[in-house]
């Protein structure tokens, strides 16, 4: 089984100023690995995804993350955010070995970014 | 539309009742998902469809729960005999096919029971 780990509940930022957001996970197989954001009365949005090949992604809205295997972790930063980044994060991951992406959630980083 | 679209947006239900929740995937979507969001949680998988076929139902809190997408597009959640715990926003997903293809979201349903 898997299970994912966003040890921050919240992260207060200012406007422009760069931020982290963290998650961890634990899986027997192997992973792939995913950050979405989620708008207030809305859906899930996929900021980007690592498969294979180069640890450090780039997704939208000038988001990167790294992911780091032998610390089985997988954290987002973006280097200068906007009033507009406020929104939940969710990292995720789904087994290789499934055929189909059954993603496993964490449970969300509040981002709020004020002027 | 584009996206994929669920129905209702909020559906409120006194404590047995039966609910249906509709979810329209992208035209073409193979792969279809139900996940349910628990208040200040994130989303939890409930169950997988290829096509018309349900593949994987592990999720599925009980059998009260039950899912359908009988010609392969529209599919339905219905939940039976409600009660308190169901309450939560329910995330329906579709994607290209069954591999590394992005999942795309609707905006949920919200259900409240009383």
């Amino acid at each position: 089984a898997q299970s994912v780990t966003q040890l921050d509940s919240q992260v207060p930022v200012f406007e422009e100023a760069p931020v982290e957001l963290r998650c961890n996970y634990s899986s027997s197989v192997s992973v792939y690995l995913f950050w979405y954001v989620q708008y207030p009365n809305q859906g899930l949005q996929l900021l980007l995804k690592y498969l294979s090949g180069s640890t450090l992604v780039k997704g939208i809205n000038g988001f990167e993350a790294e992911f780091n295997k032998s610390q089985t972790s997988f954290h987002l930063r973006k280097p200068s955010v906007h009033i507009s980044d406020t929104a939940e994060y969710f990292c995720a991951v789904t087994p290789m070995n499934t055929g189909f992406q059954k993603l496993v959630f964490g449970t969300g980083t509040r981002l709020l970014v004020s002027p | 539309g584009a996206g994929v679209s669920q129905s209702p947006r909020y559906k409120v239900a006194k404590r047995g009742q039966d609910v249906a929740l509709r979810c329209d995937p992208i035209s073409g979507h193979v792969s279809l998902f139900w996940y349910q969001q628990a208040l200040g949680q994130g989303p939890e998988f409930l169950t997988y469809f290829q096509n018309e076929a349900q593949l994987d139902k592990s999720g599925l809190p009980s059998d009260r729960f039950f899912a359908e997408r009988p010609e392969g597009s529209v599919s339905t959640l219905k939940i039976q005999r409600t009660q308190q715990e169901d309450s939560a926003v329910y995330l329906c997903a579709s994607s290209l096919d069954s591999g590394h293809q992005p999942q795309h979201f609707g905006d949920g349903t919200r259900l409240s029971i009383l």
